[in-house]
């Protein structure tokens, strides 16, 4: 069964804190990795990722992906308060029918 | 630009009781999905549609039907709202080509008593 694991679940950092979420995937006919951030209400686009070791990059935000070992990082250096949200992977497969899988996503709060 | 708009915002529900959520988008896509987000379980996908009058099985479609008329519009129906359909409804789209990121509406939060 396919499936996107995101880790850790949660996480609580003091702003100009540096983190790094994770995203581990086991997904048939893979198509591309995308980061999105949700505050209060929908999903907005961060970044999509289709080939490995290529790192994008906005702002204080980057990511990268291993297709080798089936991972994706989301690094946000300088943490502020305005980073607390829910960040969300999906990964979306090649199936003819643009299916994306969620993970369940990773709660970043940033304290003042 | 309007982009992705859902309505109602929120909805309280009777068990048994049929509604239709709408979705609507101005950016002339093609793609078109429904998910449901509960939590602890990120988004789960219920139907989706690849174009006008087509329409898919997600994840998780018992309960739920959907249509797809008219291509900017994407409609869900519940026709016996059952408590385990309280969450939170999103709707997305995205073109045919180009990136292959999906836009989101701004949720519908339903509450089946």
């Amino acid at each position: 069964e396919d499936k996107v694991v995101q880790s850790p679940l949660s996480l609580v950092v003091h702003e100009g804190d540096t983190v790094t979420l994770n995203c581990s995937y086991e997904v048939t006919n893979f198509r591309s990795l995308l980061w999105y951030k949700q505050e209060k209400k929908a999903p907005t686009f961060l970044f999509m990722l289709t080939s490995s070791g290529i790192e994008k990059k906005s702002g204080r935000l980057s990511s990268i992906l291993d297709k080798k070992e089936l991972f994706s990082i989301l690094n946000i250096t300088a943490t502020q308060t305005g980073d607390s949200a829910i960040y969300l992977c999906a990964v979306e497969r090649t199936s003819g029918t643009y299916k994306y899988i969620f993970g369940t996503g990773t709660r970043l709060k940033v304290l003042a | 630009n309007a982009g992705v708009t859902q309505t109602p915002k929120f909805r309280v529900l009777k068990t048994g009781q049929s509604m239709t959520l709408l979705c609507a988008q101005d950016m002339n896509h093609e793609y078109m999905y429904w998910y449901r987000q509960d939590p602890g379980m990120g988004l789960r996908l219920i139907h989706y549609s690849v174009g006008e009058g087509t329409t898919a099985k997600g994840e998780v479609p018992d309960g739920y039907n959907v249509s797809r008329l008219k291509k900017q519009n994407f409609l869900l129906g519940l026709e016996s709202a059952a408590p385990s359909q309280t969450s939170v409804y999103f709707c997305a789209s995205r073109a045919l080509a180009g990136g292959h990121e999906q836009f989101f509406g701004p949720g519908t939060r339903l509450t089946v008593l």
